[in-house]
């Protein structure tokens, strides 16, 4: 199994270019998550699916739309990037919450995005 | 915002000596997980502590949790180079799906 695989690994983009990144997870897991992280911070939170056709915020939302179409596909998209948006971003999957609570979260890694 | 504090931000010991880094939170939580990251990595799950636990054992991995003092502590035992990495706990609330995130300790073992 490859978990979790996020593309691409690296990007540089220019400030207003658009880009979409790709996570795909091959564990059948019903929630997945996109992250960013930043030099000397944790992980924070963009978007968040529970399910396939779901989609939910996060606590850092704007600037980025979500699409989960696929139960193992989960699509982070840029609209129109600004250098604020420079980052590692991290996918993540994991099972519902109900299936022994508070499952571990198998996390991609990274895709590297520079925005100039 | 992050509601995780890790304590301390980065540690540097020699090979074979034992690693303790400390979590507290503010919110209320339900459990407590602890994540390794090496560098230009994903973060990797280690071991997930309920609230009805004080103490959990995983190899050489010992996890402490406070819930009245909303803290919660890692040893990593005999250290080994291997173990470089940076260090995350995340909050596992009883609300919703987002886990609060610590902002890491980075452990240098030094061979």
């Amino acid at each position: 199994n490859a978990g979790v695989t996020q593309t691409p690994k690296f990007r540089v983009l220019k400030t207003g270019q658009s880009m979409t990144l790709l996570c795909a997870q091959d564990m059948n897991h019903e929630y997945m998550y996109w992250y960013r992280q930043d030099p000397g911070m944790g992980l924070r939170l963009i978007h968040y699916s529970v399910g396939e056709g779901t989609t939910a915020k996060g606590e850092v939302p704007d600037g980025y739309n979500v699409s989960r179409l696929k139960k193992q596909n989960f699509l982070l998209g840029l609209e129109s990037a600004a250098p604020s948006q420079t980052s590692v971003y991290f996918c993540a999957s994991s099972y519902r919450r109900g299936q022994g609570s508070n499952q571990p979260q198998h996390f991609g890694d990274g895709t590297r995005l520079s925005i100039l | 915002s992050q509601q995780g504090e890790e304590d301390p931000q980065a540690l540097s010991i020699q090979e074979g000596e034992n690693a303790t880094m400390n979590c507290s939170y503010k919110t209320s939580i339900n459990n407590l997980q602890w994540y390794r990251q090496n560098s230009g990595r994903g973060l990797v799950h280690l071991i997930l502590i309920r609230s009805n636990e004080r103490e959990k054992h995983s190899g050489r991995l010992r996890v402490t949790l406070d819930t009245s003092k909303k803290s919660s502590s890692l040893l990593i035992t005999a250290s080994r180079a291997a173990d470089t990495a940076s260090y995350f706990c995340a909050g596992v609330p009883d609300s919703n799906y987002q886990l609060i995130w610590g902002a890491g300790t980075k452990l240098i073992i030094k061979p």
